[in-house]
């Protein structure tokens, strides 16, 4: 199966800061998403991007699939930004629905 | 349109019980993943409902089972509750079962075994 790594564990900003979460995959994918995880539970979708270049507001993502690895970019980041976030991938072999997903990346963003 | 539905939210039990938890999809959606969430192991895939069929499944004892209804709302069972069954369950739906498909999450159910 497929191994899923994120980096760093865990990141403690400034408000207004900027940081970069990445997330590395050990094989091919025919699917890989960004959550962020509410501190009730909930995975919240941030973006759908198996490859290529994604930008919603003062976050963006990229996927370069030939090289195995996810990048999550939160500009001017805020307190509301804390939580955890998830990289979730599938295997491009796989033909259903069963995400592997790392272990994540606690952000902590202090006022 | 509304979102990916879980009942009950939380549940407590005691050991050797079983438990029903309930997903309903996104209205459209075909496909209904299930995952169990714990602090030791983090999220990990239970299995995949498409067409009242089940597609994939990870890797957890048989005690955990699941079905799918005509309407693609999606019940998963665990029967003779462990301690360590004490997680979140997430549950998931995409359009299709098929790769390239994003998928969408519910609140989760929060169960805990005493």
């Amino acid at each position: 199966g497929i191994q899923v790594e994120q980096s760093p564990p865990d990141l403690i900003l400034q408000e207004g800061a900027n940081s970069t979460l990445r997330c590395n995959f050990s094989d091919s994918v025919n699917n890989l998403q960004w959550f962020h995880q509410n501190p009730w539970g909930q995975l919240i979708n941030l973006f759908y991007i198996p490859s290529g270049t994604k930008q919603n507001g003062r976050l963006s993502a990229t996927t370069v699939a030939t090289e195995r690895y996810s990048l999550l970019y939160i500009s001017s980041s805020q307190t509301t930004d804390s939580g955890v976030y998830f990289c979730a991938a599938s295997h491009r072999d796989n033909y259903g629905q069963n995400f592997v997903f790392g272990p994540g990346t606690r952000l902590s963003v202090l006022p | 349109k509304a979102g990916v539905t879980q009942t009950p939210r939380y549940l407590i039990k005691t050991r050797g019980q079983q438990v029903t938890l309930s997903c309903s999809p996104i209205s459209g959606h075909r496909s209904v993943s299930w995952y169990q969430q714990t602090p030791g192991q983090g999220l990990q895939f239970l299995f995949e409902y498409f067409s009242e069929t089940q597609r994939n499944k990870g890797n957890f004892p048989g005690r955990f089972s699941g079905r799918q209804f005509s309407n693609s709302r999606s019940e998963m069972n665990v029967s003779t509750l462990e301690l360590g069954d004490s997680a979140l369950y997430l549950c998931a739906s995409s359009l299709t079962s098929g790769p390239y498909n994003e998928q969408f999450f519910g609140p989760g159910t929060r169960l805990t075994v005493l």
